[in-house]
């Protein structure tokens, strides 16, 4: 069983601070999606990174595949009230073909609080 | 833009009842999930399916069925309900990818209360 561990659980900061999230695991990765999730709502993707190493930026926020893929980082810069909510990472397995088919693990999630 | 449509939104049952969350969703993705959400926990995958009539097993299925029967629905049946399975359930779909894992749009969550 893989599985990946976030830290922290939770997070809470004044707007304009920065912060990064973390999702560790022993495990490889074919790829790695962060989630962001609100109260009372669905998981709604924020990202997918594929190639270890690989950086990509969603205007504050920056997402980072370890280059062994094994672990991915989400660092928001200034963050704003809006940026409040559960923040999850997932794995897809590192099995033949790439495809997950659907199948996820999840790490436990971050809870984010920005006050103004 | 229905998505993912699942229902009920609430429900509590009493030990040893037994129910079914139903799962609908119209955009003719082959892959669909269930995971349920616990705190501090994340999303465990309880079943999966690959198309109709195709399912399997994930982390956590002991205490629930499912089917596919069409490509639209995914029910998920709780055989005889247990306060262990108090949770909020999440029903899934992804479009089938060749490559990397495509995006799982989620539906808005049943939360079950079993007493």
């Amino acid at each position: 069983t893989q599985l990946l561990e976030q830290s922290p659980q939770f997070l809470s900061i004044q707007e304009g601070e920065n912060l990064t999230v973390y999702c560790n695991s022993s495990s490889v990765f074919s790829s790695l999606q962060w989630y962001r999730q609100e109260p009372g709502e669905g998981p709604v993707l924020l990202v997918t990174v594929v190639t270890g190493g690989e950086v990509k930026k969603l205007k504050r926020l920056t997402f980072q595949f370890g280059d062994a893929r094994k672990d991915s980082s989400l660092h928001i810069t200034a963050a704003q009230p809006g940026d409040t909510g559960l923040y999850l990472c997932a794995g897809a397995p590192a099995n033949a073909g790439g495809t997950s088919y659907g199948k996820l693990t999840f790490g436990q999630g971050t809870i984010l609080t920005v006050h103004p | 833009n229905a998505g993912v449509t699942q229902t009920p939104k609430f429900q509590v049952l009493k030990t040893g009842q037994s129910m079914t969350l139903q799962c609908a969703q119209d955009m003719n993705h082959e892959y669909m999930s269930w995971y349920r959400q616990d705190p501090g926990m994340g999303l465990r995958l309880i079943h999966y399916s690959v198309g109709a009539g195709i399912t399997d097993q994930g982390e956590v299925p002991n205490g629930y069925n499912v089917s596919r029967s069409t490509t639209e629905d995914f029910p998920l049946r709780l055989l005889s309900a247990a306060p262990s399975q108090t949770s909020v359930y999440f029903c899934a779909s992804s479009r089938r990818t060749s490559g990397p894992t495509g995006e799982l749009f989620f539906g808005e969550g049943s939360r079950l209360t079993v007493l």
